[in-house]
């Protein structure tokens, strides 16, 4: 149990539904922050949201929106997703994004585009 | 951001003490070193942290040098349980909270 749960766990969807990810953290913490991690490549940063304003956008595409409606919860909003989006979703959370906070993961989202 | 390397793999036996070592030739002298550990599919998990000299937690020890541009994260005695990849990170404190993962080092402990 990390505090960070993640929901759902798995999820397969068509290039063409609209569906979101859920991330809820219990930790107190006031960062969260959305990473994509492909198949044997290394953790890709894509946003960072700081007292709910999001403070970093690491060139996503714009058929994955944020939104952080409180410091506890961060959604991922995906549309017309493509073959190539496929990967595990991990949300986490820090203490601040100072870059000596640790950042506490949830167990991810695992995509799979049909 | 530094860029760090590690040894893309690692194998070891149950019982041994496993030693991975970062290189971080262009430390900064604001930045932490960092390193996280990753089960298959499961998020990283911090392991430890630290600045300069040596520190010790219930999971491990973390030895940099004087000259900071490498660590060592030492785990004693693994288990089967340990097989995991392993990741090192540094950064500093105002990078507003970009971690940037490398490939890691993937620990492979045999019975």
């Amino acid at each position: 149990e990390t505090g960070v749960t993640q929901t759902p766990r798995h999820l397969v969807m068509g290039m063409t539904n609209k569906k979101s990810l859920k991330c809820e953290q219990h930790l107190g913490h006031n960062a969260m922050y959305w990473y994509k991690q492909s198949a044997k490549k290394p953790l890709e940063l894509m946003f960072v949201y700081n007292f709910k304003e999001q403070t970093e956008n690491n060139s996503v595409p714009s058929r994955f929106s944020p939104e952080c409606p409180n410091s506890s919860h961060l959604f991922l909003h995906l549309h017309t997703l493509q073959p190539e989006d496929s990967a595990l979703y991990l949300c986490a959370s820090s203490d601040g994004t100072f870059g000596n906070q640790p950042q506490h993961f949830g167990d991810g989202t695992r995509l799979s585009i049909l | 951001l530094a860029k760090t390397t590690q040894p893309i793999s690692m194998d070891s036996y149950e019982g041994q003490e496993v030693n991975i070592t970062c290189s971080h030739n262009n430390i900064a002298t604001n930045d932490y070193i960092t390193w996280y550990q990753q089960f298959p599919s499961q998020g990283p998990r911090f392991i430890i942290q630290g600045y300069k000299t040596k520190v010790t937690n219930e999971v491990a020890s973390l030895f940099i040098p004087a000259d900071r541009k490498s660590s060592t994260l030492s785990l004693p005695r693994v288990s089967l349980s340990d097989t995991a990849v392993y990741y090192c990170l540094v950064g500093e404190e105002n990078q507003g909270g970009k971690l940037i993962f490398g490939q890691g080092t993937e620990l492979s402990v045999k019975p």
